[in-house]
């Protein structure tokens, strides 16, 4: 079965700095990816996906993140952090019958 | 759109009470997805429908657990009886296509507190 990894519970990152979620997958097959970010008192909503073609993919709110076959990744990026950006992030695979969330990576900006 | 929409937002009930949570999923989406969020063991999949048909219940914990989609804009999870360890965010979730490669869009979920 596919599964993600995601490391660090909480990660802090000051405003204007860079923000970096790491993500590491398993799967069988060639894996869909996604990042999906949750506010509080919300439900998830997808901040990008990757299915197939470019690897480099964009998402809303300028997020990106790049999937890397070689090292099972898909890290979430963005350059400068701002204060709404304060949430929590799960990445997730699908083996186009399941999808697997990881733990989430609940980030905190500081001013 | 609206949206997912689940009812209630909040639910507290005492160990042993039947509990229904409800769900209007989005129009023209076929599939519809029963989450569960705990701090302990995040998002896991309860079960999910395509066309109103169950098709993977693997997730469902225990018999105390079911869910229903009497038609294609309705579905209920019903706990009975609910005891202390099912207190958990409860989300829904639908979508339009299959493989996977489309979003989820979430409902707000149904905090379940039972004391």
């Amino acid at each position: 079965a596919q599964s993600v990894t995601q490391l660090g519970s909480h990660v802090s990152v000051s405003e204007g700095a860079l923000v970096l979620l790491r993500c590491n997958y398993s799967s069988s097959v060639p894996p869909y990816l996604f990042w999906y970010v949750q506010y509080p008192n919300q439900g998830l909503q997808l901040l990008l996906k990757y299915t197939t073609g470019a690897t480099l993919v964009k998402g809303i709110n300028g997020f990106e993140a790049e999937f890397k076959k070689s090292e099972t990744s898909f890290h979430l990026t963005k350059p400068s952090a701002h204060m709404s950006d304060a949430a929590e992030y799960f990445c997730a695979v699908s083996d186009r019958r399941r999808l697997a969330f990881g733990k989430g990576n609940q980030v905190v900006v500081i001013p | 759109d609206a949206g997912v929409i689940q009812s209630p937002r909040h639910e507290v009930t005492e160990m042993g009470q039947e509990v229904t949570l409800r769900c209007k999923p989005i129009s023209g989406h076929d599939y519809l997805f029963w989450y569960r969020q705990t701090m302990m063991r995040g998002l896991e999949l309860l079960i999910y429908f395509n066309n109103n048909v169950p098709i993977d219940d693997s997730g469902m914990p225990e018999d105390r657990f079911s869910a229903k989609m009497p038609n294609a804009s309705f579905s209920t999870l019903k706990i009975q009886p609910s005891e202390p360890r099912d207190s958990a965010v409860y989300f829904c979730a639908s979508s339009f296509s299959d493989s996977f490669n489309s979003p989820l869009h979430f409902g707000n979920g149904t905090r379940l507190t039972v004391t």
